[in-house]
Order: C-alpha cells, then structure tokens, then sequence
C-alpha cells in the first residue's frame, strides 16, 4: 500500500519560475516530513524538513507547507535554477519499534530548462 | 569515512546466482537501513539494524534476501537464487540516532547505492 502518494510524476519549469510538488498521506502516526534530493547516479540527500506542529519551513528558495487537517504537504522551489533538475522525493517518518521509519513517495523528477 | 560507502556499484548476475553488497557507513552511525529502488520509484524499506541487531527485517520480500551487521558497523546485504525481479538499485543509509530518539528527527544519510541488474 502506498502511505506516501507524490505528484506530479514529473514537472518542467523555465528558469527563474516556482516549482511545486505535492504529497499526501493516511496515517496521522507520521511525526517528521522531510524532503530528499537525488540526482542521477547518487543517493538521496536531505534537503528540508518539518515537523507537523509548523504550517510552513523556508531554507533559502526551498519552502515545506504544511496542512495537517488536510495530511498535505508541499515543496516550493523558488526561482528554479537548471541545477536544481533532479529527482524529488517526499518522505514520512514515525516512530516504530525504538527507531524513525522513513516512507517515501514515488519522487518527481523536475526540470528547469534555461 | 566522510560518507557511506557501498560496493559494488554495479553488478550483473545471472539469473539463480548468489550475491552480496557491502555498506560501509558513516563511522558511529547506530542506525542502518536498507533500502531498494526499482526504476522510475521511490526507495522501500528493506530492514533496519540499529548497532549489530537486526531490529525490523518486515520489507525482506523473501527468504531469499538475507541482511548482517555482525559488529555494528559494515553490513552486507545478500540475495540468494537471484530472479530478474530483483533487478534494482539498492541503497544503503546510516543514522547516527538509535534507540534514545529524540521525537521528530531522522535524517537519513544515503550511499550511491547497487545497481544489481539480473540476467
């Protein structure tokens, strides 16, 4: 079953526009929504994250909003920059059995053409 | 080392072949997951150990696959009887949280994963 769903699939924006992705979940266990980025070849990396008692967390031109009636959270990207065309992964984190389980979505690969 | 390690990067196995991947994580990392990822998706749970205790092995999809950390650090994850639906890249991540959490953390630190391509 799919606990964390993630669209869109993928997404081409222009230089300089904002780049949206969106994610939902089903259970209100999860505690922590960080976001990770991979690019090709490479692992996922940490990019943002937050915790469910805050609507909203910006680092630089990323911004997490947080909608916990609604079990929706989104990823900004400000100003897209072509370096930022990676793979987009939205995740959800509880605890389980003494440690933080990390759920993930399907990703979104994203573009930003010059 | 300054990040986590696995090797190999790349392996081709022929089909009903054994094989094995090593991590090697960030140095005092308690926590270690395995995680595989098919084309096209997201990473899914393989197991978790947290030191040399294997405390969550509920994504193994069989009996086939088998997971170690005997001292804690190193694991290797083992696929016996290869199928062609093992086909995927499987990436290791450490933690440095274990059992005394603090609620709402969790950050995962990757390696660049094994690509295992099945015959």
């Amino acid at each position: 079953q799919q606990q964390v769903k993630q669209s869109p699939q993928s997404l081409i924006v222009q230089k300089g526009g904002i780049s949206i992705i969106n994610c939902a979940y089903e259970n209100t266990a999860f505690d922590y929504f960080p976001w990770y980025q991979q690019f090709p070849g490479k692992g996922p990396a940490l990019l943002i994250a937050i915790r469910p008692d805050v609507s909203e967390k910006k680092e630089g031109r990323f911004t997490i909003s947080f909608n916990k009636s609604a079990k929706q959270f989104s990823l900004h990207i400000m100003d897209s920059q072509p370096g930022d065309s990676a793979t987009y992964f939205c995740a959800a984190s509880r605890e389980s059995g003494g440690y933080q389980k990390v759920t993930f979505g399907t990703g979104t690969k994203l573009q930003v053409i010059p | 080392g300054a990040g986590v390690s696995q090797s190999p990067r790349y392996k081709v196995a022929k089909r009903g072949q054994d094989v094995a991947l090593r991590c090697d994580p960030i140095s005092g990392h308690v926590s270690l997951f395995w995680y595989q990822q098919a084309l096209g998706q997201g990473p899914e749970f393989l197991t978790y150990f947290q030191n040399e205790a294997q405390l969550d092995k509920s994504g193994l999809p069989s009996d086939r696959f088998f997971a170690e950390r005997p001292e804690g650090s190193v694991s290797t994850l083992k696929i016996q009887r290869t199928q062609q639906e093992d086909s995927a890249v499987y990436l290791c991540a450490s933690s440095r949280y274990g059992l005394a959490l603090k609620r709402g953390t969790g950050e995962l630190f990757f390696g660049e994963g094994s690509r295992l391509t099945v015959l």
